[in-house]
């Protein structure tokens, strides 16, 4: 099945630690993207990369880093200079701009 | 970046339509309306999308103004399984093209038996 996967469903971290959030897509997109979402909160966007090897920072990129070394691969490492990491983390993927975006599951994150 | 104003929250009989209005007056010649949604701790789950005609498929129906400043998403028959929060969407191409989606806090529906 073609799909976007995230893992794990639940994390929990100690506070100052650095985790790193998975995110594996098969649908061969070039577009992959990181949202978060606080409670009773829309979405936003935190990284997005259009291509292998190319990212760009979204609107709340400080306190995140990303890589994306592989077409299907697009991990976010949520920092200790993230301020209030506790939330719920999505990935998405497209296939292109203008192409709608496929979710995965999303991580909840809690940081103790 | 076009911003969307949707009402907070809006409830429907189950088995007839759900009509749930979006505006994005400042929208822009080249930005797309996407509708998504978004049951409870899930991933949002996309719906359907359009530039300036009307569309339909399996999901949903969406009707765009002729002005393009509003929109309307139509469930043409609700069931339970549609209660969620609905997100209208204006596509906001950055420098590179990237679709970047802006989501805000959405309608939530609810579909009452």
């Amino acid at each position: 099945d073609g799909g976007i996967t995230q893992s794990p469903k639940y994390l929990f971290r100690k506070e100052g630690q650095n985790v790193t959030l998975s995110c594996e897509q098969n649908l061969n997109h070039d577009a992959m993207y990181w949202y978060r979402q606080d409670p009773g909160q829309g979405l936003r966007l935190i990284y997005y990369s259009q291509i292998v090897n190319d990212f760009q920072k979204g609107d709340i990129a400080e306190g995140y880093s990303v890589s994306r070394e592989k077409k299907e691969s697009f991990p976010l490492t949520v920092t200790s200079a993230q301020k209030n990491p506790t939330a719920f983390y999505l990935c998405a993927s497209s296939e292109g701009p203008y192409n709608e975006q496929f979710f995965g599951p999303g991580t909840r994150l809690t940081v103790l | 970046d076009a911003k969307t104003t949707q009402p907070p929250s809006m409830d429907c009989a189950e088995g007839r339509a759900a009509n749930l209005p979006c505006n994005h007056s400042t929208i822009s010649g080249n930005e797309y309306v996407y509708w998504y949604r978004q049951i409870h701790s899930q991933g949002p789950q996309y719906i359907i999308h359009g530039l300036k005609n009307n569309e339909t498929n399996e999901m949903a129906s969406l009707i765009i103004t002729e002005d393009r400043k509003s929109s309307t998403l139509i469930l043409p028959h609700a069931t339970l399984r549609d209660t969620a929060v609905y997100y209208c969407i204006v596509a906001r191409p950055d420098q590179t093209g990237a679709n970047n989606l802006f989501f805000g806090t959405g309608t939530r529906l609810t579909v009452i038996p």
